[in-house]
């Protein structure tokens, strides 16, 4: 199976919160990454959690990580139609130090 | 300046064409990527460059040909591609040492091969 997997599609309402929920496979990981990518455009770095941390806050957006689970969450607070896009949850492994990416969550943002 | 820039941004080609995608950085990154994206997929990882050497190539057939001819340059020489290559192809930069996450990408190169 995929090692690292994600719903496909979430659908939010403006000013609501989103929760996009990643599971992986490989315990080595040593960081956990969120990227979005909008239409028609590269992939930008939202924020990353290092394996031995439980949470990371940055402004809006809140990481939970329950590694006994191999589970990470990715809330954004308040949701903008902006924040319309796919995001990508991706590990980086131990052994190898390869990025390997989630398949993509379509976000869409309802006004 | 904190960009990657990717050009051309969009490219329709022949299979019996030569072509070539380039990147740009200028953020003193030395570690360079080449990434392939399908429709509603992942990036998937095509090759790296360390200081302007060639670390990592995942199986990517050889007509497809990565140059690094500088620090801040990365080319990636197309010939004789086949329909199934057509897709999003993207650069990627990081600091330091490669193989971290905290990448930079560019805004792609769309690739059509008729």
């Amino acid at each position: 199976g995929e090692d690292v997997e994600q719903s496909l599609f979430l659908s939010v309402r403006e000013g609501d919160s989103s929760v996009i929920n990643c599971t992986y496979t490989d315990s080595s990981s040593t960081y956990l990454y969120w990227y979005k990518q909008e239409p028609g455009a590269g992939l930008q770095l939202l924020t990353y959690i290092f394996s031995n941390m439980d949470m990371k806050q940055d402004q809006r957006l809140t990481v939970l990580l329950n590694k006994k689970d191999k589970h990470l969450s990715l809330r954004i607070a308040d949701t903008q139609t902006g924040d319309s896009a796919i995001y990508f949850c991706a590990e980086r492994k131990a052994a190898g130090n390869k990025l390997t990416f989630g398949g993509g969550t379509r976000v869409l943002v309802k006004p | 300046d904190t960009e990657v820039t990717q050009t051309p941004k969009h490219l329709v080609m022949g299979m019996t064409n030569k072509k070539s995608l380039k990147c740009e950085q200028h953020m003193g990154h030395r570690a360079m990527y080449w990434y392939k994206q399908k429709a509603k997929k992942p990036p998937e990882l095509m090759f790296v460059y360390s200081y302007e050497k060639l670390s990592i190539n995942e199986s990517v057939p050889s007509r497809f040909s990565p140059e690094c001819p500088n620090s801040s340059l990365l080319n990636l020489h197309l010939h004789a591609l086949q329909p199934e290559d057509s897709a999003l192809y993207l650069c990627a930069s990081s600091p330091g040492r490669e193989y971290t996450g905290e990448l930079f990408f560019g805004e792609g190169s769309r690739l059509t091969v008729l």
